[in-house]
């Protein structure tokens, strides 16, 4: 079956715009995460959606991140003000369910540059 | 806190040739998964492995083994005979169950850059 995607694959800024990052995780999986993947972070934890539970934001960097679920399928994380240092690939994952031992199937990543 | 440390930032290897990479994790979890994933030059995560904390069989998949020692708090991958292929940065992982209810999360380790040649 289809796996996770993501969209859009590369995405262009400039400093102070807002940007919207999009996963469509694998059908039927209730588990949504979104990790950053930086030079100098590593791969980073930043929220996690587990059915109509209220969002683990507790990986959120700063007040500009947000993300939202949508009918328990499709999320988008919106960067407000990005900054510089907001540049990083953002990965999607998401799982059967949100059980802590459920292996974690990822998408290709959104690569974002803030200019 | 959990931690997730991978000393090898690089390894070169030729063809054929065996290779280890390592993988060292801390957690007050008496209950937690290991996972291995490969990064290959696409980007794409793509998960090998996951191992409980109550089973530290050996385990081997074709080329692939891991060695998981609970008491030495490592989870170790071997690549027999590596092939170019398998170049690719390699990550481990842990997720417990935690104190919070949020442990689905995983903790990664900073990730092992295999480069195979001929």
């Amino acid at each position: 079956g289809a796996g996770v995607s993501q969209s859009p694959s590369n995405k262009v800024t400039e400093k102070g715009k807002d940007v919207e990052l999009r996963c469509d995780p694998i059908s039927g999986h209730t588990a949504l995460y979104w990790y950053r993947q930086s030079l100098g972070q590593g791969l980073e934890f930043l929220i996690y959606f587990q059915g109509n539970s209220a969002p683990d934001k507790s990986g959120l960097p700063s007040d500009r991140f947000s993300a939202e679920r949508t009918g328990g399928s499709v999320s988008t994380l919106t960067i407000q003000r990005t900054q510089q240092e907001d540049s990083a690939v953002y990965l999607c994952a998401s799982s059967h369910s949100g059980s802590w031992y459920n292996e974690q199937f990822f998408g290709p990543g959104t690569r974002l540059t803030v200019l | 806190a959990q931690k997730v440390t991978q000393a090898q930032t690089e390894i070169s290897v030729v063809e054929k040739e065996d290779v280890t990479l390592d993988c060292v994790y801390e957690t007050r979890d008496t209950t937690y998964y290991l996972f291995w994933y490969k990064q290959p030059p696409s980007g794409e995560l793509v998960f090998l492995i996951r191992r409980n904390s109550f089973d530290e069989q050996n385990e081997i998949s074709g080329r692939y083994s891991w060695n998981f020692q609970k008491s030495t708090s490592s989870f170790n991958f071997t690549i027999t005979a590596s092939q170019v292929v398998d170049s690719a940065v390699y990550f481990c992982a842990l997720s417990g169950e935690g104190s919070t209810g949020t442990a689905s999360k995983l903790t990664f380790g900073t990730g092992t850059r295999l480069q195979v040649t001929l």
